[in-house]
């Protein structure tokens, strides 16, 4: 069974930066596309973009499109999510989220906040 | 773009109890292979949210057979036969036809 640990906490300026990562352990790693997400406090899960692990292909949500880069290292099973020009707007939860087929996202990682403020 | 509607926003339900939750789409979630494109979470308090249903009325590995779910094309529901503590938390509807999109949830409460 596949699990996922995500990278810890994280505060930053605005204008900067961010890079989580999200470690798969399981052999079921290399059939997955691995999803990213983010929910602020009190709203609903937003998705940003996946990577099929595989393949290494990419898509990202329109609105992340410019800032937004999803990356593997299969040496390590580990996936990336770097989000460029924050804004206090970025301020979430981050979650990924691995898709094995249709059968929805399962599992997911912990989360990682990420809090933008200057 | 699509837009994702749950009905009721809230539930309060007591122990032993069936709820029902409803979710309609602006468009059709069903591929040209039969299956709805539509997803059911649960998000416990504090937690990530967990998988339920897949492709509108398949239950996930490990999920309670008091969870059912039901639909096609745009209207789905989710129903619980008899709610139990534990399911306390918050029910997400996810399109998953095109781009993945949530409804707005439906905290369930335990009266």
């Amino acid at each position: 069974q596949m699990q996922l640990v995500q990278s810890g906490p994280e505060v930053k300026k605005p204008g900067t930066s961010m890079k989580i990562s999200c470690k798969a352990s399981g052999i079921t790693f290399v059939r997955s596309a691995i999803q990213w997400l983010r929910q602020a406090r009190g709203q609903r899960p937003e998705w940003m973009g996946w990577i099929v692990v595989g393949s290494g292909k990419t898509k990202y949500a329109e609105k992340f499109q410019e800032r937004l880069t999803i990356t593997r290292d299969m040496s390590t099973s580990t996936v990336y999510m770097e989000l460029s020009s924050l804004k206090s707007e970025d301020t979430a939860v981050y979650y990924c989220a691995a898709e094995i087929g249709d059968l929805g996202f399962d599992p997911w990682g912990q989360g990682t906040l990420v809090i933008v403020s200057s | 773009d699509i837009v994702m509607t749950q009905s009721p926003l809230s539930l309060s339900v007591t122990p032993g109890e069936p709820a029902s939750i409803s979710c309609r789409s602006s468009q059709s979630l069903l591929h040209g292979n039969g299956d709805n494109y539509l997803h059911w979470y649960l998000q416990k308090p504090g937690q990530s949210p967990q998988v339920l249903i897949y492709l509108g009325s398949q239950r996930a590995s490990g999920v309670p057979d008091r969870f059912s779910a039901s639909g096609s094309g745009t209207d789905f529901t989710l129903k619980i036969s008899r709610v139990e503590a534990e399911d306390v938390g918050v029910y997400y509807c996810m399109a998953a036809l095109q781009t993945p999109l949530f409804g707005q949830g439906t905290k369930l409460e335990i009266k």
